[in-house]
């Protein structure tokens, strides 16, 4: 059972370069959602999704595209990489409701120069 | 919006010795969940414990235990007997209601002294 696999573990861009972050998941989770973390500010939420077709903004979702169209990928796009983009990435997968447990992919370190 | 917020960016304990750690919250919600993770140098988030807003009982898992108090908006967690593979970083999160927003509070960085 993979669970959520996260792809490229590390990446290097330069300023105004595109790329997708891939995400997959095989445990039929309808919830899926992408993270930024970034010393002292936690994992803020950028991109979410309750289902396939549907995906809504979190709180830093700016520069960055999500799109849904199965229930197990949920890719991450940066347009025009930028240097304040320079974060640990992490995608998630649950099933939708209050007290399930969010299973984490082992996080994208990206280097935007 | 919800908010969490963990105060001690940094704690380090004693081997074999008791350490707590903080968390507060705030939202307008009755019913909601809350989750420690813990984040190995591997970055992988593990799910440390989980707590109802609307069990008075605080949560246990083995070496691990939480001091809830919703009244003040608290969600502390204990570890005891602490031991070298317990140094990561913990964040202390909440999910509404919905269930499709968990926020996350800055991280405390747990070292264990042998």
């Amino acid at each position: 059972n993979a669970g959520v696999t996260q792809t490229p573990k590390f990446q290097v861009l330069k300023t105004g370069q595109s790329m997708t972050l891939q995400c997959a998941q095989d445990m039929n989770h309808e919830y899926m959602s992408w993270y930024r973390q970034d010393p002292g500010m936690g994992l803020r939420l950028i991109h979410y999704s309750v289902g396939a077709g549907i995906t809504d903004q979190g709180e830093v979702p700016n520069g960055y595209n999500v799109s849904r169209s199965t229930t197990e990928d949920f890719p991450l796009r940066l347009l025009s990489a930028a240097p304040s983009q320079t974060s640990v990435y992490f995608c998630a997968s649950s099933y939708v409701g209050v007290d399930t447990e969010a299973f984490f992919g082992q996080g994208t370190r990206l280097t935007v120069v | 919006a919800q908010t969490v917020t963990q105060s001690q960016p940094e704690m380090s304990v004693q081997e074999a010795e008791t350490v707590t750690l903080s968390c507060t919250y705030d939202t307008s919600e009755s019913d909601y969940y809350l989750f420690w993770y813990k984040q190995p140098p591997s970055r992988q988030m593990i799910l440390v414990i989980r707590q109802e807003a609307y069990k008075q009982q605080n949560a246990t898992e083995n070496r691990f235990s939480v001091n809830f108090q919703k009244a003040a908006k608290s969600f502390s967690l204990k570890i005891s007997d602490s031991q070298l593979g317990d140094a990561a970083m913990y964040f202390c999160a909440y999910n509404a209601p919905s269930g499709s927003r968990l926020t996350f509070g800055e991280g405390t960085q747990l070292t264990v002294n042998p």
